[in-house]
This record gives structure tokens, C-alpha cells and sequence, in this order.
């Protein structure tokens, strides 16, 4: 069945490091691609997405590219700032009806 | 904002009990997704409906159950609860199926003692 594997937390950097979060994926077709933030005490927000392979979703700075051949979307942000302290998730669109399949999470802590 | 609601946004309950959680989502929108966050399963898909009507199911346990009424709003039903089902409970909505973003609700969060 379909599924996402990305790299295990917690990720710790200083403020204006380069961040990359590894995501794979297993899937049949084409699925779309997305990242999602969860800051603490809040609901998942969609940060990016890709449809089909070789697009590239970016949004605040983060950019992730869909590879079909690596079948991965990994995660990347020249320079962090403490803001982007929070819990990422990488995801798939499942099915035909559109629910998500997501990996267990990453979290990054941005220290000033 | 997301403009999706949930109610409560915390819920402390026996084991054995049984709970309602509420979903409205975005005005204009027809799907309702819920998801259950657990500290070692993750983040699950569980019960998918549009425009009333069950569309899909993920892992959800036979103990719970969904209905979308019809000004869409959803609620999730948990019974006989355990220890296990604490958890965060998220609900999303969407335009209509398949395709669409979906945007999440702040979620409700779940103990049982």
C-alpha cells in the first residue's frame, strides 16, 4: 500500500542554518505531494505541494522538489529562523478520495 | 484560521465511556476528513464523508463511528473507550473530494484516565 517514510526528530539547528528533512514515498500512480507544519498547540497548515513529477512546491522560503525516479520530496530552507520551530509532515494524497498519508513527523528547533 | 472548527477543544473521560466530537468546516465546503494523531501510530486517516454520504474509511476501530448532517457538519463518535484512544483528533474539510486542499481544524485532544 501507499506510504511515506521521512527522517526521524528531532532536528536542531541555529538560526540561518540550511535545513533538509528527507521524504520517500511508496506509491502506485502519481500521487501529489505535500508538506504540512503543525505549530505547537495548533492544526496542521499545508506549506506546499507538488502534482507530478519535476515540480517544485515552495512557500516562506521552503522549497521541496518531486522526484519520481528517487521517489522522493525532501524538505529544504536556505537559512532558518526561530519561527520555523515546529513539527513537519510529509504527505500523499491516498486515494481517489483525496484522504492524506502521512509520515510520522519531524521536529525542528531553531535556536537563536 | 483555518475556518474550520472543532468542539471540544479538550476532553478528559473514563475508560468505558463515550464521547462526541464536533467538526464544522469552511463555509461552502462539502468534504469532512477525520484524522487521529497519536504519540506511536501517527498521524491516521480514519472516515472520509461528502455531502452527507461516507465516502471512505481508513483505520478506524469498530467502537467509532461518523456522520455528516445536513448543514455538513460532523461528528465522531468514540465508544467504550481505552486507554489507547487518547489522542489528538483532527478534523479537515475540502471542497469536494479527491483533489482539493483541505484545511485542518485546531483539533480536539482526548484523555482517558
Amino acid at each position: 500500500g501507499n506510504s511515506v517514510t521521512q527522517m526521524e526528530g528531532p532536528v536542531t539547528l541555529s538560526e540561518e542554518a540550511f535545513l533538509t528533512i528527507n521524504c520517500t514515498y511508496t506509491a502506485t500512480g502519481y500521487p501529489s505531494l505535500f508538506w504540512y507544519v503543525q505549530y505547537p498547540g495548533e492544526g496542521l497548515q499545508l506549506l506546499l505541494k507538488a502534482t507530478k513529477a519535476d515540480d517544485k512546491g515552495s512557500n516562506k522560503g521552503f522549497e521541496a522538489t518531486y522526484r519520481k525516479e528517487t521517489t522522493s520530496f525532501h524538505l529544504e530552507k536556505g537559512s532558518v529562523q526561530v519561527s520555523d520551530s515546529a513539527v513537519y509532515f510529509c504527505a500523499l494524497k491516498g486515494g481517489s478520495q483525496g484522504n492524506l498519508i502521512f509520515g510520522k513527523g519531524t521536529k525542528l528547533s531553531v535556536k537563536p | 484560521d483555518s475556518g474550520v472548527t472543532q468542539t471540544p477543544k479538550h476532553l478528559i473521560t473514563a475508560t468505558g465511556q463515550r464521547v462526541t466530537l464536533r467538526c464544522s468546516p469552511r463555509s461552502g465546503d462539502l468534504s469532512v476528513y477525520w484524522y487521529q494523531q497519536s504519540l506511536d501510530q501517527g498521524l491516521q486517516f480514519l472516515i472520509h464523508y461528502y455531502n452527507g454520504e461516507e465516502r471512505a474509511k481508513g483505520n478506524i476501530l469498530e467502537r467509532f463511528s461518523a456522520q455528516q448532517f445536513p448543514d455538513l457538519h460532523s461528528e465522531l463518535n468514540l465508544s467504550s473507550l481505552e486507554l489507547g484512544d487518547s489522542a489528538l483528533y483532527f478534523c479537515a474539510s475540502s471542497v469536494a473530494s479527491g483533489g482539493y486542499e483541505q484545511f485542518f481544524g485546531p483539533g480536539t485532544r482526548l484523555t482517558v484516565l
